[in-house]
């Protein structure tokens, strides 16, 4: 089944504490994205990658890191997570290049983390 | 920049009756137009997607949108709504110029009362 899968799905932490939320999808997709979605707020992007070894900021990049090492997996480091961190996570892929705009995101089912 | 705008926080309808959910946009060359659905405790939907041609675009479970170039908006429509409608629904906008950068709207919860 294609998809994305992000671990874990829900996570309590300390402040402070580094913490790691792994992404893989199995669609061979060029294109990964990390959003965080808050109330009132929608959906706003964190990082991106265009493939492998290339990543750009989104609109809310303060706080997090990100690595594309192997085209399957987009990791989102948090390296020392704080309270306005806590939040909904969502990873998605898509395709890329000629045909690519037909295709949607395939999103994640979410990590809910909470930062104490 | 590109933008989108859904107005409504929430919607309710009740079951049978057509609905609505409002979104405009906001982009600098030619836009493609999404819709996603949530469901609780879910990832995003893909619902349905504007590229080009007609404007009328029809989508999963019976949904459809209309693209009005001149209104800069892009409506998620049903005729008839069922309470398994009842989700988080959002709008979304990428300038056909950007490379898949898509910025998405804040959500409109649709209520489907039975």
């Amino acid at each position: 089944e294609a998809q994305v899968t992000q671990n874990p799905r829900y996570l309590i932490t300390v402040t402070g504490k580094k913490l790691t939320v792994t992404c893989s999808q199995n669609m061979n997709h060029e294109y990964m994205s990390w959003y965080r979605q808050d109330p009132g707020l929608g959906l706003r992007q964190i990082y991106y990658s265009m493939n492998v070894e290339v990543t750009d900021k989104g609109d809310v990049p303060e706080g997090y890191k990100v690595s594309r090492k192997e085209k399957r997996n987009f990791p989102l480091i948090l390296e020392s997570p704080s309270p306005n961190q806590t939040s909904l996570y969502f990873c998605a892929s898509a395709r890329t290049g000629q045909g690519s705009a037909t295709y949607g995101y395939t999103f994640g089912s979410g990590t809910r983390l909470t930062v104490v | 920049a590109q933008s989108v705008a859904q107005p409504e926080d929430q919607v309710n309808v009740a079951e049978g009756n057509p609905l609505t959910v409002k979104c405009t946009y906001s982009v600098s060359g030619n836009p493609y137009l999404f819709w996603y659905v949530q469901y609780p405790n879910r990832g995003l939907q893909f619902l349905l997607k504007y590229i080009t041609g007609d404007n009328l675009v029809k989508g999963s479970y019976g949904f459809e949108a209309e693209f009005n170039k001149s209104q800069t908006s892009f409506h998620l429509k049903k005729p008839s709504a069922l309470v398994s409608d009842s989700a988080l629904y959002f709008c979304a906008v990428r300038d056909v110029r950007s490379y898949q950068k898509v910025t998405f709207g804040t959500g409109t919860k649709l209520q489907v009362i039975p």
